[in-house]
């Protein structure tokens, strides 16, 4: 089955933690993303990453972190930094056809 | 103001109805247009792609495109129970980067 696996589903963060969330895909897509949603206001762009090795910054992403070492995986870190990290955070990939498909989410609470 | 506008409801219909959901957006360069189903707690769900003006149909839904009004439509005929959910439009200019902007959502629910 081909798809964006995201892990884990629900993530707890204790104040000043950094948090990674996970995020795979196996469509050989080359555009992969983050997104942060809250309630009201829609997806808003993290991070994204169009090659291996390259990445640049979305919309809000002042307290976050990504990597892109292989094409398959694109984690997030959620560092001390980010103020109100509570959210659901949704990677996606596009196809040459530029259509985007998200993974499932991860829900990520701070205690 | 934002790109685009989304009303988010809840927008509430009996089992059967046609559904109307609709975004309108100020940037004219937006060329593809998208309808996403987002069931709570799950991730998005791409319904219909579009490019420019014009009307595409898939099974109960169709997608319709006004540039000239920057308006766009999803239409749902015959609506059941389980077309509840949030649905977001999103769009793009033509640029190699497929860097979407979204609405911010509406919430339909169709009762039995």
């Amino acid at each position: 089955d081909g798809g964006i696996t995201q892990s884990p589903k629900y993530l707890f963060r204790k104040e000043g933690q950094n948090v990674t969330l996970s995020c795979e895909q196996n469509l050989n897509h080359d555009a992969m993303y983050w997104y942060r949603q809250d309630p009201g206001q829609g997806l808003r762009l993290i991070y994204y990453s169009q090659i291996v090795n390259d990445f640049q910054k979305g919309d809000i992403a002042e307290g976050y972190s990504v990597s892109r070492e292989k094409k398959e995986s694109f984690p997030l870190t959620v560092t001390s930094a980010q103020k109100n990290p509570t959210a659901f955070y949704l990677c996606a990939s596009t196809d040459r056809a530029g259509e985007q498909f998200f993974g499932p989410g991860t829900r990520l609470t701070v205690l | 103001q934002k790109e685009v506008e989304q009303d988010p409801g809840p927008l509430s219909v009996p089992e059967g109805a046609i559904v109307s959901l609709n975004c309108t957006y100020s940037n004219s360069a937006f060329q593809y247009f998208m309808w996403y189903r987002q069931y709570s707690r799950k991730g998005p769900e791409l319904l219909m792609y579009t490019y420019s003006s014009g009307n595409k149909e898939d099974g109960r839904f169709t997608a319709q495109v006004d540039k000239s009004s920057k308006y766009i439509s999803l239409f749902i005929r015959d609506s059941q129970p389980s077309d509840s959910a949030t649905y977001l439009c999103a769009m793009r200019v033509n640029t190699g980067f497929q860097k979407l902007v979204f609405g911010t959502g509406t919430r339909l629910l169709v009762s039995p």
